[in-house]
């Protein structure tokens, strides 16, 4: 079975600074792809970065960027020039589509409570 | 297209009744999901239906749990004879197919359905 680990329960970075949250998971697929997503408090989760794990170059979208490393399974987020609207939960995900093609769903870590700090 | 819509957002029920979510995915998405959330925790995969098909349930929690997409629209999720321990968030998520060309597979998240259960 997939695991996705999420190492760091909270994290707390200045506005404007940078932050890198971890994630590692586990798999013997080949084909999946691993998502980043937040989730503002009592809000809806959106999602913040994709990888599909068949690319080498790491995805990044304006101040989000990923460090994708598919040998060591690590899937790191940082932010960058933090915004006091990125404070959220940020959940690391997989989901694997060989065989089932997906319908084994998002296998999702336990989360980092992202705190910023005016 | 307003995204994911769930019904409804908070219900509080007593011990050993029965409750039905309804989640109504993106119009064009073929893939549906429900996940459960409790706190502190990410969202753990309950289902899947692509179209009208169920093709994965073994997740659900217990047969008290079911689930249903009758046309391939909207789909509906059950819980009989409520517990404490039923108690949590309900997600839905939906997504495209994952197609030669086109790997835009991410899920959308309704804003999910918060169960009290006392």
């Amino acid at each position: 079975a997939q695991t996705v680990t999420q190492s760091q329960p909270e994290m707390s970075v200045q506005e404007a600074e940078t932050v890198t949250l971890s994630c590692t998971y586990d798999t013997s697929e080949s084909d999946y792809y691993l998502f980043w997503y937040k989730q503002p408090p009592s809000r809806q989760m959106i999602l913040v970065i994709r990888q599909e794990a068949y690319k080498q170059q790491n995805a990044t979208e304006n101040r989000f960027s990923v460090n994708f490393q598919k040998a060591a399974k690590s899937f790191s987020l940082k932010i960058s020039d933090s915004q006091l609207g990125d404070a959220a939960m940020y959940f690391c995900a997989y989901i694997n589509f060989e065989g089932g093609g997906g319908a084994d769903g998002l296998t999702f870590g336990k989360g980092t409570h992202l705190i910023i700090q005016p | 297209d307003t995204g994911v819509s769930q019904d409804p957002r908070h219900k509080i029920t007593k011990r050993g009744q029965n409750v039905t979510f309804r989640c109504d995915p993106i119009s064009e998405h073929n893939r549906l999901y429900w996940y459960r959330q409790t706190l502190g925790q990410g969202p753990e995969f309950l289902t899947y239906f692509q179209n009208e098909a169920q093709l994965e349930k073994s997740r659900l929690l217990s047969d008290r749990f079911s689930a249903e997409r009758p046309k391939g629209s909207f789909s509906t999720l059950e819980i009989q004879r409520t517990e404490q321990g039923d108690s949590a968030m309900y997600l839905c998520a939906s997504s495209l197919d994952r197609q030669q060309g086109q790997m835009n597979t991410e899920a959308f998240f309704g804003q999910g359905t918060r169960l009290t259960v006392v």
